[in-house]
């Protein structure tokens, strides 16, 4: 069944650490994103990417970086993890048909991160 | 760039009440519009969605909404709510042109009470 996964669901991890959250689709999407989400709050995006090699910065500022080597995966990457971090982390997918149905974004499950 | 209000942070209603979620949005170009929901523990899904044609859309589990042009809005609707509706209810719009990611309102969370 086609769908977007995210690993993991839950992450608590010290200051300073390095941490990858992952991100997969199995629905042949072109465009994927990043959103961050604070509790209560509306979800930012912070990366997207176009395809294979292309990724851009969102609106909202990020220290986390982003990699897309195969067009099903998306993952995002903190070099060293602050309490900042702390939030959680959306991804979501989209094919590329201009202005039609295909812009429906899919969401993942979502990455609750928590940096102490 | 595109911003997307939503006035009504907290709504709490009675099953059977009917509802109705503001929303309204900035852009100067031709946008998409959603409404998406998020149930407690799952993941964000499309309630409803409009691109062309009708401005009154229908989507899943009788939700409905209106685009009116001249507003800027794009309001959610349901004649009469039940329990499981309670979920947090997010209006979002994007561009028809470009990245074509979204921008999301900041949510409204319904609580539906038996």
């Amino acid at each position: 069944e086609a769908d977007i996964y995210q690993t993991p669901r839950y992450l608590v991890i010290g200051t300073g650490k390095k941490i990858t959250l992952e991100c997969s689709q199995t629905m042949g999407h072109d465009k994927m994103y990043w959103y961050q989400q604070d509790p209560g709050m509306e979800l930012h995006l912070i990366h997207y990417s176009y395809g294979v090699n292309s990724t851009e910065k969102g609106d909202l500022s990020s220290e986390s970086t982003v990699s897309r080597i195969r067009t099903e995966h998306f993952p995002l990457t903190l070099e060293s993890a602050r309490p900042s971090h702390t939030s959680q982390y959306l991804c979501a997918s989209s094919d590329h048909t201009a202005g039609g149905p295909g812009n429906e974004q899919f969401f993942g499950p979502g990455t609750r991160l928590t940096v102490l | 760039a595109q911003s997307v209000s939503q006035h009504n942070h907290h709504v709490i209603l009675s099953e059977a009440a009917s509802l109705e979620l503001g929303c309204n949005y900035s852009y100067g170009g031709t946008v998409n519009l959603f409404w998406y929901v998020q149930y407690p523990g799952q993941h964000l899904q499309l309630l409803l969605k409009y691109f062309s044609g009708d401005p009154l859309v229908k989507g899943i589990k009788g939700f409905e909404a209106e685009f009116i042009k001249s507003k800027f809005s794009f309001n959610l609707r349901k004649p009469s709510v039940q329990w499981s509706d309670t979920a947090e209810y997010f209006c979002a719009v994007n561009a028809r042109t470009g990245r074509r990611a979204l921008t999301f309102g900041s949510g409204t969370r319904l609580q539906v009470q038996p």
